[in-house]
């Protein structure tokens, strides 16, 4: 896949479990927030994004949480399901350069039957 | 189906080559961009294009030249690369080129390697 010798931190859940994918950013001035997920042979696909005026955001399946005060981002995936084995990636941005999204090193997520 | 199709998926080069990454977008979105996903590298941006435009040009060398013809066509043209230029290049694009409510769609990207 893509990321073959990319040494990625990876999380083994069982099946039915639920799922926590943490990220740390750096940049304070940081007030927008993605995660997306990246299969095998496929590019990158969003997932849910939050804003920095949020602490809390619930998708379907997906609760992203957002700790400003330790620049913490976490994704919560419940009852984790083998289509959800794949590289998850949280990238930030702010106001002054909206598009220049700074992506995440990412994290392997392996969902065993 | 991505809604942003990228061609060829796979392309093998040598240093002395020109090849061209072409990339199309069926979303009707006005900011396209270029991405460098490499092995043990975060994703890191090269190029953005809002209406055909270019708004960004993230140092990257001159051996990477981008043309946005149309707002939804992207191409990549290589040149003379190295072998440290292999990786996967992914096109996205986005409504536009503020990142909230806009997100980027990713293409499935061209796995490039130079030999």
């Amino acid at each position: 896949g893509e990321n073959v010798g990319l040494h990625l931190p990876t999380l083994s859940v069982q099946e039915g479990d639920n799922s926590i994918i943490n990220c740390a950013y750096s940049n304070s001035a940081s007030d927008y927030f993605i995660w997306y997920k990246q299969e095998s042979g496929k590019g990158p696909q969003f997932i849910i994004d939050i804003r920095s005026n949020m602490d809390k955001r619930q998708g379907q399946r997906v609760t992203v949480l957002l700790n400003k005060t330790v620049k913490h981002l976490s994704l919560q995936i419940a009852a984790t399901q083998p289509g959800d084995s794949a590289v998850y990636f949280c990238a930030e941005s702010s106001s002054d350069s909206s598009y220049k999204l700074i992506f995440g090193s990412g994290t392997r997520l392996l969902v065993r039957p | 189906e991505t809604g942003v199709t990228q061609t060829p998926r796979h392309l093998v080069m040598g240093m002395t080559n020109k090849k061209s990454l072409k990339c199309e977008q069926h979303l009707g979105h006005n900011a396209m961009y270029w991405y460098k996903q490499s092995a043990k590298k975060p994703l890191e941006l090269m190029f953005v294009y809002s209406l055909e435009e270019r708004v960004e040009n993230n140092s990257v060398p001159s051996r990477f030249s981008p043309e946005c013809p149309n707002s939804s066509h992207l191409f990549l043209h290589l040149h003379t690369l190295q072998p440290e230029d292999s990786a996967l290049y992914l096109c996205a694009s986005s409504q536009d080129t503020s990142s909230y409510n806009s997100p980027l769609h990713f293409g499935n990207g061209t796995r490039l390697t130079v030999t």
